[in-house]
């Protein structure tokens, strides 16, 4: 059972338009969510983050909003440019009785995110 | 800084063959742990380490064994391969000082069992 899914495998945009990468999650206990981006051959690296008592977190061109009541997040990207061509992976994570996840994250399938010049 | 050094990159195993994928972290966090990533399952939680001398089993964890004897290294057995393990793996760390959600990945192993 998928507890965080991605149902879009891909996304094709226009440089310089808006992408909005979907992410929709079963588990209500989940207290922290997590954007990842991955170029091939690379790991994943850590992109942006909310807590799950927010319902926005802006960092310059990349926005995460969450709407709890519907178990769904999604990632803003504006302006997109052709270097953002990328597959993203939402995660979610839940803390333990003492406030910690340990680092484990519970990953969607990912969008391939493709930006055309 | 080398931050997650995972060797090797790409390995070929025949069915049975036993091997050991190396992950090694320079920026002594506390949290580590091995994913692997397979074609529309993003990526799933095999085992994970919270300091020296600790591990647990994460969402996958069944022919895969883990110890971690130094807070820099965590290395990853299979113990006899099959053709289900054929996947990417990613090692990856994290630290309480930072986020301990916030993971650092090597760069995988790509891995072929045959």
């Amino acid at each position: 059972d998928q507890q965080v899914k991605q149902n879009s495998p891909s996304l094709s945009v226009q440089e310089g338009r808006i992408s909005i990468l979907n992410c929709d999650y079963t588990n209500s206990m989940f207290d922290y969510f997590l954007w990842y981006k991955k170029y091939p051959a690379e790991g994943p690296t850590f992109l942006i983050s909310i807590s799950s008592i927010k319902d926005k977190n802006e960092d310059g061109r990349f926005t995460v909003f969450l709407n709890k009541s519907a178990k769904h997040l999604s990632l803003h990207i504006v302006p997109s440019q052709p270097g953002d061509s990328a597959v993203y992976f939402c995660a979610a994570t839940l803390a333990n009785a003492g406030g910690t996840s340990y680092g484990k994250l519970t990953f969607g399938q990912g969008t391939i995110l493709t930006v055309h010049p | 800084n080398a931050g997650v050094t995972q060797t090797p990159k790409f390995q070929v195993l025949k069915t049975g063959q036993s091997m050991t994928l190396q992950c090694a972290q320079d920026m002594n966090h506390e949290y580590m742990s091995w994913y692997r990533q397979d074609p529309g399952m993003g990526l799933r939680l095999i085992h994970y380490s919270v300091g020296a001398g600790i591990t647990d089993q994460g969402e996958v964890p069944n022919g895969y064994n883990v110890s971690r004897s130094t807070t820099e290294d965590f290395p990853l057995r299979l113990l006899s391969a099959a053709p289900s393990q054929t996947s990417v793996y990613f090692c990856a760390s994290s630290s309480t000082q930072i986020s301990n959600e916030k993971l650092f990945f090597g760069s995988g192993t790509q891995l072929s069992v045959l």
